[in-house]
């Protein structure tokens, strides 16, 4: 099974400022498997990312994602209030299919 | 629209069983793998099982094998697990979600608590 860590656990930024979300596989991604997701409370959570880069269907270009192998990172620009959340990175190039534990962005 | 609608949770006690269903409207059902997703109070997501288009393959997370039966009736566009011998370790809220890799529309989820 591949255990994906994710980091910091909490980010707390003011609106404006860029996030930077880390995504750490216990071994490599195949084929760049890797889809971030976020999520606010009470609701289910949407998908930003597949395909370690790729925007879904819908997203802001403030969101992108990058990385490879076993590094992968989210980058949101410019904070904007509605962008306070929880993400998810999971990886759905082997089975079973896994999620990082989730880093909380926060409102400074 | 792709609707998923979750259904079935409740209060059960440990040990007991229930039934979850997943309505599917809006999309060709039968044409995508289908999954249950959970994430207990307060924590991150949980892959709990998946299902292939014709119901041929199911794989499930281990911590359930031999407990959860995950199918579908594609007549009815309808997703189903089946739990048994649940634990408090099982307490979450389970979504469905559709697709084999990574899952653009996902029910609203159905709470389950196990507790006596």
């Amino acid at each position: 099974e591949i255990v994906l860590t994710q980091s910091p656990g909490t980010l707390s930024l003011s609106p404006g400022e860029r996030a930077t979300l880390s995504c750490r596989a216990s071994q490599s991604v195949s084929s760049s498997s890797l889809a971030w997701y976020q999520q606010k409370p009470g609701q289910a959570p949407r998908l930003l990312i597949y395909g370690a880069s790729s925007r879904a269907t819908g997203i802001p270009d403030r969101f992108s994602g990058s990385g490879s192998g076993t590094d992968f990172t989210l980058t949101i620009t410019r904070l904007e209030p509605e962008d306070f959340a929880v993400y998810y990175c999971q990886q759905y190039g082997s089975s079973p299919r896994t999620f990082g534990q989730g880093t909380k962005v926060e409102i400074k | 629209e792709v609707q998923l609608v979750d259904s079935g949770g409740g209060l059960v006690q440990p040990g007991g069983s229930l039934r979850l269903s997943c309505a599917a409207s809006g999309f060709t059902f039968s044409a995508y793998w289908m999954n249950w997703v959970r994430q207990a109070p307060g924590k991150g997501l949980e892959w709990v099982a998946n299902i292939k288009e014709d119901g041929s393959e199911k794989y499930y997370v281990d911590s359930v094998k031999g407990r959860f039966t995950i199918s579908r009736d594609n007549g009815k566009n309808s997703l189903f697990l089946q739990m048994n011998s649940l634990r408090a370790e099982d307490t979450a809220i389970y979504y469905c979600a559709r697709g084999y890799t990574y899952h653009i529309y996902w029910g609203q989820g159905t709470l389950v608590t196990v507790s006596s």
